[in-house]
């Protein structure tokens, strides 16, 4: 109930391209979800996030698209780079009671863009 | 530079003992939460404290246990230590809890090895 299930796990695409990492979620209390990206040796740090009452936010060239109905939400990363190689995490949290606001991780998707 | 740290950065230490890992978060953040990330688990939420009150529990082993004193800042005890324990430890630090939404910040972590 409380998880956020995260694909694929690894994904190599070339620059230029457009890598595509998607999640989905059985709780219908997560209102909001957000992407986190990870470099190697540091923490995770926010990228961009959503409310499920908007179908898609743009910052940059990083994209969310959500789907209530399918409680499904993707990250799309435009004109990828070499410097997007990272790890990507989604997350969610809700409101709900014990929860305080705290973040379910997905398992993270290792993102590797060739020059 | 998320404004959140963590130190020890490393940390080796052997089957059996206690270690204590510490945490300042960012100025104004009232909220310290504790996550573990290991590379079978991802990121899993252990504990969460604001304004030196514990306000949720995660994943966390009764080996574990954190605080957070009145200057804010948050230690997480690990004892007993088994070789599982090995993974890194991030503390993240957010203004408020209880609100979905929040943003939180994480730190560089502090990376646990028990031979």
């Amino acid at each position: 109930q409380q998880q956020v299930k995260q694909s694929p796990q690894s994904l190599i695409v070339q620059k230029g391209g457009i890598p595509i990492i998607n999640c989905a979620y059985e709780n219908t209390a997560f209102d909001y979800f957000p992407w986190y990206q990870q470099f190697p040796g540091k923490g995770p740090a926010l990228l961009i996030a959503i409310r499920p009452d908007v179908s898609e936010k743009k910052e940059g060239r990083f994209t969310i698209s959500f789907n209530k109905s399918a409680k499904q939400f993707s990250l799309h990363i435009m004109d990828s780079q070499p410097g997007d190689s990272a790890t990507y995490f989604c997350a969610a949290s809700w409101r709900g009671g014990g929860s305080q606001g705290n973040l379910i991780f997905g398992k993270g998707t290792k993102l590797s863009v060739k020059p | 530079d998320s404004g959140v740290t963590q130190t020890p950065k490393h940390l080796i230490t052997a089957t059996g003992q206690r270690v204590t890992l510490r945490c300042s978060p960012r100025s104004g953040d009232l909220s310290v939460y504790w996550y573990q990330q290991s590379l079978d688990q991802g990121l899993q939420f252990l504990i969460q404290y604001y304004n030196g009150e514990e306000r949720a529990k995660g994943n966390i082993l009764e080996r574990f246990s954190a605080q957070q004193f009145p200057d804010l800042h948050s230690e997480l005890n690990l004892s007993s230590l088994e070789l599982g324990d090995s993974a890194l430890y991030f503390c993240a630090s957010s203004v408020f809890g209880g609100n979905s939404g929040n943003t939180i910040y994480f730190g560089e972590g502090s990376w646990l090895t028990v031979v």
